[in-house]
């Protein structure tokens, strides 16, 4: 099962921060957080992925809390090509990619 | 920007019936990933192949399943004999980076969406 707890959904107006919230509160010290999307019914698309820094790209950044029992992606502009499913992930045991849910982000006009 | 291609786009079957689908992973890339999403459901991981043999494999992949690197090129899952319960979309990914097992750096493909009658 996925490690993480997210939001079902998230509303956010087109051109504000879009701020993702997750929680992973069992991560272990070697366990990285990933962030994924999935827009409609495309395959999933990699974001961003830390340790315990906090990440920036040119996508989004990812703040890491200090106990990494939590993080949190930022799309800094959101657009109405962000609205998608927003998954956040730490490894599972197998090695591999356990998606869980995710947040479906609106980005509204 | 490289790509991992997947066909068909969409599949028809009776059930009973096998299929084979196909994957181009980008070309470079050393390891490579079957997810499969039933409609409104999560994204579930299957396989991962490496080195060409399987490395990972999850309880869904049972003995109906099974991937083959038939040439240098194309990566492929075949059901034996396709169930109504196999209707999903069915996603191929490949990463070239040993740190790709961190979860880093997977392309995935469009995928096929198989419906199975």
């Amino acid at each position: 099962d996925a490690k993480t707890t997210q939001p079902p959904s998230m509303d956010c107006a087109e051109g504000r921060a879009a701020n993702l919230p997750c929680n992973h509160s069992t991560i272990s010290g070697n366990e990285y957080v990933y962030w994924y999307r999935q827009i409609h019914s495309q395959g999933p698309q990699y974001i961003i992925h830390g340790l315990k820094n906090n990440e920036t790209n040119e996508m989004a950044s990812l703040i890491i809390t200090e106990d990494r029992k939590s993080s949190t992606l930022i799309l800094p502009h959101a657009t109405l090509r962000d609205t998608a499913v927003y998954y956040c992930i730490v490894r599972g045991s197998q090695g591999n990619l356990i998606f869980g849910k995710g947040t479906k982000l609106s980005v509204k006009p | 920007e490289p790509e991992v291609t997947q066909t068909p786009s969409h599949q028809v079957t009776q059930m009973g019936q096998e299929v084979i689908l196909r994957c181009v992973p980008i070309s470079n890339h050393l390891y490579f990933y079957w997810y499969r999403q039933i409609l409104g459901q999560k994204v579930e991981f299957l396989v991962s192949f490496y080195n060409n043999e399987i490395s990972e494999k999850s309880e869904i992949f049972d003995d109906q399943f099974s991937v083959e690197r038939p040439d240098g090129s194309n990566f492929t899952l075949k059901i034996r004999s396709t169930k109504l319960e196999d209707s999903a979309m069915y996603f191929c990914a490949s990463s070239g980076d040993r740190r790709a097992f961190m979860g880093y750096g997977y392309t995935f493909g469009s995928g096929t969406r198989l419906t199975v009658v």
